[in-house]
């Protein structure tokens, strides 16, 4: 059973739109959030995450939202650059209780120049 | 500073044949796990330890094992490898008190026959 699903399997934007990634999550006892991106052939590196007891997250260009209510968080990219073009995957953990990271299946946005 | 290093890269294996990928990091870190990487499956937690001495098992654990003797080394084992173990594995690591941010290897790509 997933329990941190990504809907969109791919997604493309022209550059300096914004780009909006989404990611669900099922388990209520996941307390912080966070986003990583991964380039082909290398290891994820983190980008930006959010703990439950605030709604947004801001880092230069990449904002995260979290809904927890809906159990729901987005990655707004803005603007978009053809260099964000990558895999990103969501991520959940439960803090404190197992430590363990648990990931979403990931997105790939391609960044059209 | 060499962060977390896998190896092999690469490696074919014949079905029924064991191995071992060995991950290991310089940052004193006590948090250390195993994922796999699948297409539309995202990363999936295999194996992860807090600490020397202490492992536990993560989502899809079957056909491997891991031990930790040391809190710089974290050695995934095949024993006998099937098929459906061809994937990319990446070991990543953290500080234990960290809530999330993972440091990722580069990843080894495993082929089985």
């Amino acid at each position: 059973d997933q329990q941190v699903k990504q809907n969109s399997p791919s997604l493309s934007v022209q550059e300096g739109r914004i780009s909006i990634l989404n990611c669900d999550y099922t388990n209520s006892m996941f307390d912080y959030f966070l986003w990583y991106k991964k380039y082909p052939a290398e290891g994820p590196t983190f980008l930006i995450s959010i703990s439950s007891i605030k709604d947004k997250n801001e880092d230069g260009r990449f904002t995260v939202f979290l809904n927890k209510s809906a159990k729901h968080l987005s990655l707004h990219i803005v603007p978009s650059q053809p260099g964000d073009s990558a895999v990103y995957f969501c991520a959940a953990s439960d803090g404190g209780a197992t430590n363990k990271l648990i990931f979403g299946t990931g997105t790939l946005l391609a960044v059209q120049p | 500073n060499a962060g977390v290093t896998q190896t092999p890269k690469f490696q074919v294996l014949k079905t029924g044949q064991s191995m071992t990928l060995q991950c290991a990091q310089d940052m004193n870190h006590e948090y250390m796990s195993w994922y796999r990487q699948d297409p539309g499956m995202g990363l999936r937690l295999i194996h992860y330890s807090v600490g020397a001495g202490i492992t536990d098992q993560g989502e899809v654990p079957n056909g491997y094992n891991v031990s930790r003797s040391t809190t710089e080394d974290f050695p995934l084992r095949l024993l006998s490898a099937a098929p459906s173990q061809t994937s990319v594995y990446f070991c990543a690591s953290k500080p234990r008190r960290n809530t999330g941010e993972l440091f990722f290897g580069e990843g080894s790509r495993l082929t089985v026959l």
